[in-house]
């Protein structure tokens, strides 16, 4: 099993542009989340999603959307860069609907706006 | 909203002497996961604590929940060089156990 692949690992773009950081697993596991790592900030939840068809927003949405097509997949898009978006960004999943369940997180996406 | 704070945010120790991290939640968590970053690395998962008072132990890691269910701790005894890396306590968010709430980190950093 790969676990949670990401990509692109590394992304620059210039503001106003937008962009998919592509998330999938394979451990059909039907919690997925995006969390963005910022310097002494530790990791903020931007949306998450309980299975396929239902997302939801976490405690820094502004500025991305996400979609759940399917239980392995979960893209986030930043629909105009800015400069406040660059950061570290993780997907990460955990089985089931399960208050206990482990995080495994993906290898994680460096993007850089200009 | 609920925060998780944990203490120090930044430790410095000799190879050999102990480390300890302090997670703090300003609400009653039903369970605190710990997660370790090495650095340019993601967060491995590294333990869960469910009971108030809970202690449990992985070699020289020591990972204890508060009574109250509102603090929670890691402590390294004799600090490797291995053992570098940034400490994050996450717990259930106050929407729910669907929205985890992470710490702010420890970045422990060990001198040979």
């Amino acid at each position: 099993n790969a676990g949670v692949t990401q990509t692109p690992k590394f992304q620059v773009l210039k503001t106003g542009q937008s962009m998919t950081l592509q998330c999938a697993q394979d451990m059909n596991h039907e919690y997925m989340s995006w969390y963005r790592q910022d310097p002494g900030m530790g990791l903020r939840l931007i949306h998450y999603s309980v299975g396929a068809g239902i997302t939801d927003q976490g405690e820094v949405p502004n500025g991305y959307n996400v979609s759940r097509s399917t239980t392995e997949d979960f893209p986030l898009r930043l629909l105009s860069a800015a400069p406040s978006q660059t950061s570290v960004y993780f997907c990460a999943s955990r089985q089931g609907d399960s208050q206990n369940g482990r995080y495994t997180f993906g290898s994680g996406t460096r993007l850089t706006v200009v | 909203g609920q925060q998780v704070m944990q203490i120090p945010q930044y430790q410095h120790v000799q190879e050999g002497e102990d480390f300890t991290t302090y997670c703090n939640s300003s609400t009653t968590l039903s369970n605190i996961q710990w997660y370790k970053q090495r650095p340019g690395g993601h967060p491995v998962f590294l333990i869960q604590l469910v009971k108030s008072g809970e202690v449990k132990k992985q070699k020289r890691l020591t990972f204890q929940f508060g009574e109250a269910k509102k603090n929670s701790s890691l402590h390294i005894t004799a600090t490797q060089t291995t053992d570098v890396g940034t400490y994050f306590c996450a717990g259930p968010g106050s929407g729910g156990y669907q929205k985890v709430t992470f710490g702010t980190g420890t970045k422990l950093q060990v001198i040979p």
